[in-house]
């Protein structure tokens, strides 16, 4: 059972344009939602995150919407560059109450392609 | 660049064999973690070790082991690999005083098992 879902596998932009990656979520415990990049043959490079007390968070290009009672998070890239054509991958955690770690559950990934 | 060294980049071992998995940080993060990635898959939490002791293990077979020698070391142990096995296998670190902390990872070591 998914916790996380990404439905779209792949998504095509034109250069210049707004990149909209969705993601949806079925675990209610999840108060850390996250977006990570991923290039072939790297691991995932951190872009941006949210905690469930937030409803936007903005870096740069890059803002991250969630919308708790839709249990939906979205990633907007303005404007989008060639250099943003990789695999994004949502994820979520849970945060203790006393601090301390946990792991990352992740989207199945939404490959971005930036056409020029 | 990225801050979480893994090593090797690739691996290849038989079924018989024993090797480690290696990860160094050198951000003062208290949080590390191992997660297994098959093909046009997403990255699937193993181990997560904080304050150098293991604090999730995710039902993962006694073939892998893990062990947290310092904070700035992770290593996963490798033996009696199966074939099903091979995979991407990704290191990530975290400050641990607060969960929401993004997790940093490494460029991860693909293993193949004969």
């Amino acid at each position: 059972d998914q916790q996380v879902k990404q439905n779209s596998p792949s998504l095509s932009v034109q250069e210049g344009r707004i990149s909209i990656l969705n993601c949806d979520y079925t675990n209610s415990m999840f108060d850390y939602f996250l977006w990570y990049k991923k290039y072939p043959a790297e691991g995932p490079t951190f872009l941006i995150s949210i905690s469930s007390i937030k409803d936007k968070n903005e870096d740069g290009r890059f803002t991250v919407f969630l919308n708790k009672s839709a249990k939906h998070l979205s990633l907007h890239i303005v404007p989008s560059q060639p250099g943003d054509s990789a695999v994004y991958f949502c994820a979520a955690s849970v945060i203790f109450s006393g601090g301390g770690a946990d792991g990352l559950t992740f989207g199945k990934g939404t490959h971005l392609i930036i056409q020029p | 660049d990225t801050e979480v060294t893994q090593t090797p980049k690739h691996l290849v071992m038989g079924m018989t064999n024993k090797k480690s998995l290696k990860c160094e940080q050198h951000m003062g993060h208290r949080a590390m973690y191992w997660y297994k990635q098959k093909a046009k898959k997403p990255p699937e939490l193993m181990f997560v070790y904080s304050y150098e002791k293991l604090s999730i293990n995710e039902s993962v077979p006694s073939r892998f082991s893990p062990e947290c020698p310092n904070s700035s070391l992770l290593n996963l142990h490798l033996h009696a690999l199966q074939p099903e096995d091979s995979a991407l296998y990704l290191c990530a670190s975290s400050q641990d005083e607060l969960g929401n902390q993004p997790q940093h990872f490494g460029d991860g070591t693909r293993l193949s098992i004969l």
